[in-house]
């Protein structure tokens, strides 16, 4: 299984709502990740989970909040979110969090719109 | 400050080859990645160069001049599928990676 899988593919939310995107690997992989992807821009790094713990924080809004379960599966909750928020997240992964081929697995991501 | 230049779009025919240029400017180095995003989907790994050289891969070859900063992504017998964007990205001295912009691709037949 080479796959991460993200749910929801999609998400329409109001600025009031909670909501969570989840992201699941079975590859092992002891890294995972959340991006940013505006329309025409490179993916933008959010978390880093390394070994379930939170190693990157790229200054992110509290308003996104990340979770680690475990170490397949990686959560990202949302609440009273912007329009400007409006993006297509993925979740990523990788063997590693280092150096070496550590190439990122991305999921298929969740293209959310805050209303 | 870290930079990655690409073009934004190309575009060549069907059959055809076609080399996206990547120029980078980071504090550091340890690898260059390309992937590959096709509209509304998620980047996937293409290649990787770390040294000097070419790396071939198919249809696709990467290469990379760490001195001048300097890799490009070759893409030989241009198929329809391959219209897509191609994302350059370096990992710096603290292995975090660094992403450019992209270059849409478009074929045509």
């Amino acid at each position: 299984d080479t796959e991460v899988t993200q749910t929801p593919k999609h998400l329409v939310m109001g600025m009031t709502n909670k909501k969570s995107l989840k992201c699941e690997q079975h590859m092992g992989h002891r890294a995972m990740y959340w991006y940013k992807q505006k329309a025409k821009k490179p993916p933008e790094l959010m978390f880093v989970y390394s070994y379930e713990k939170l190693s990157i924080n790229e200054s992110v809004p509290s308003r996104f909040s990340p979770e680690c379960p475990n170490s397949s599966l990686l959560n990202l909750h949302l609440h009273a979110l912007q329009p400007e928020d409006s993006a297509l997240y993925l979740c990523a992964s990788s063997q590693g969090a280092g150096g070496g081929v550590e190439k990122l697995f991305f999921g298929s991501g969740t293209q959310l719109s805050v209303l | 400050g870290q930079n990655i230049d690409q073009p934004t779009e190309m575009t060549a025919t069907e059959g055809a080859i076609v080399q996206i240029n990547c120029t980078y400017q980071t504090s550091g180095f340890n690898g260059l990645f390309w992937y590959q995003q096709h509209a509304g989907e998620a980047p996937t790994f293409l290649s990787y160069n770390v040294l000097d050289g070419l790396e071939e891969k198919g249809r696709f070859s990467s290469f990379l001049s760490r001195s001048k900063g300097y890799s490009y992504l070759l893409l030989k017998e241009l198929q329809m599928k391959d219209s897509a964007s191609y994302l350059c990205a370096v990992r710096d001295e603290d292995y975090q990676l660094i992403w450019g912009a992209g270059t849409k691709l478009i074929i045509k037949p």
